[in-house]
């Protein structure tokens, strides 16, 4: 069966300092993989996905980057973190476009 | 601007009751629609997802319904059980893309 893990799952870091989160999936080959960010009192918003190795594509402009060196490994990074960069990081995957999207714990970080 | 939105924000209800828990989104040409849930400071897990082509999904006591020309879908959740208390939240793909736009969720409070 596939599953999917995230780390760590809980982050508090200075303004400014850089930020490193990983999430991997088991199980499966060439999922898509999504990076989402919860923030309190908002919905989910998609920040990153990708189709594949090297493939990123960014919903929204914003202080993030994602990476994805590996065929099942997703990174999402910054150099600098803002305060409004706090809040609930949650890794995904899917099969195909349109399949059911599968979530990680996520990780919760906040900006002091 | 196509938005997905859940009322009630919060519902509290004595253990053993139905309940019906709405989703609406002012596009109705939808791709799919998914149900998830959300424990306290937890990802998301998937419930059941109905295609644009289907009226409604059942897994065990959950049913979701869709009715596109409406812009709704229900989730009902028969014989509630404390253990149901979670945020629930639909989410609407548009086309068999990668986005999922999320509502903001209806936080659920089973009582024993």
């Amino acid at each position: 069966s596939q599953t999917i893990h995230q780390w760590p799952a809980t982050l508090v870091q200075p303004v400014g300092s850089p930020l490193s989160l990983e999430c991997t999936v088991e199980g499966t080959s060439n999922p898509n993989l999504y990076w989402y960010r919860q923030a309190a009192g908002r919905g989910l918003q998609l920040l990153f996905y990708s189709i594949g190795i090297g493939q990123i594509s960014s919903e929204v402009p914003q202080n993030l980057s994602a990476s994805r060196p590996q065929d099942r490994q997703f990174i999402l990074s910054s150099k600098k973190l803002l305060l409004s960069d706090s809040g609930f990081y949650l890794c995904a995957w899917s099969q195909q476009e349109g399949q059911p999207q599968h979530f990680g714990d996520g990780t919760r970080l906040s900006i002091l | 601007k196509q938005e997905v939105t859940q009322i009630p924000a919060a519902l509290s209800v004595p253990e053993g009751e139905n309940l019906v828990l709405n989703c609406s989104f002012t596009d109705s040409a939808i791709y799919n629609l998914q149900w998830f849930r959300q424990d306290p400071g937890k990802g998301l897990t998937s419930l059941l997802l109905i295609q644009s082509s289907q009226r409604e999904q059942t897994s065990g006591r959950l049913n979701a319904s869709l009715d596109k020309s409406s812009g709704r879908s229900t989730l009902y959740i028969a014989a509630s059980q404390p253990g149901d208390s979670a945020t629930y939240l639909c989410a609407v793909r548009y086309g068999a893309t990668n986005k999922l736009i999320f509502g903001t969720g209806t936080l659920l409070a089973v009582q024993p």
